[in-house]
């Protein structure tokens, strides 16, 4: 089975631009998150999409937004770029069947810098 | 709200053993993960554990005591290629949506040396 794929693997964007990221989850997962790592914070959770709708939030501002497609491929969206999104983005999928014991299975990730 | 605690770097020596430990404050709790992560690498899934005790595979074993807030990775027979970072997830249901948040500690680096 193949694992979680990212497009783009590497991105350089300048300040006050936007960008999308694609996760593409294991096939047959149905819920994915999206995080983002940096050396001073670690692995912070951004959101989780399940079913096209967005379940779960974390504290990130709006500029951080996400969707999901009904094949259950996911695109994250920041806009107006800061130097501060610089960071790994990490998508992770899961069965997420309710009250499942799931694991979350994590992409290569994005690498995304801005100048 | 979560908080968790690991050590940000720890070395040991090529065939010893060595614990990462991982504390954690939380609302709620539905288990806790362990991942390893190479440089430049995603984080891989190593183990879970939801209920007291140890959980064993093969070199890598994980302890969970819940009334601590206290969980522990053990790996034996260390191995150059175990150099990595070690990060300690917990998972509590968020609102009862159904959707269950993971969160993470800082992770810990473990160099293992000749």
């Amino acid at each position: 089975k193949a694992g979680v794929t990212q497009t783009p693997r590497y991105l350089i964007k300048t300040r006050g631009q936007q960008v999308t990221l694609s996760c593409s989850p294991i096939s047959g997962h149905r819920s994915v998150s999206w995080y983002q790592q940096t050396p001073g914070q670690g692995l912070q959770f951004l959101f989780e999409y399940f079913s096209e709708t967005q379940r779960n939030k974390g504290n990130f501002p709006g500029r951080f937004s996400g969707r999901q497609f009904s094949n259950s491929r996911s695109e994250m969206n920041v806009s107006t770029l800061e130097l501060g999104d610089s960071a790994l983005y990490l998508c992770a999928s899961s069965l997420a069947g309710r009250g499942s014991t799931d694991t979350q299975y994590f992409g290569p990730g994005t690498r995304l810098t801005v100048l | 709200g979560q908080n968790i605690d690991q050590p940000t770097e720890m070395t040991a020596t090529e065939g010893a053993i060595v614990q990462i430990n991982c504390t954690y404050q939380t609302s709620g709790f539905n288990g806790l993960f362990w991942y390893q992560q190479h440089a430049g690498e995603a984080p891989t899934f190593l183990s879970y554990n939801v209920l007291d005790g140890l959980e064993e595979k093969g070199r890598f074993s994980s302890f969970l005591s819940r009334s601590k807030g206290y969980s522990y990775l053990l790996l034996k027979e260390l191995q150059m290629k175990d150099s990595a970072s070690y990060l300690c997830a917990v998972r509590d249901e968020y609102s009862g949506a159904g959707s269950y948040q993971l969160t993470f500690g800082k992770g810990t680096k473990l160099s293992v040396i000749p």
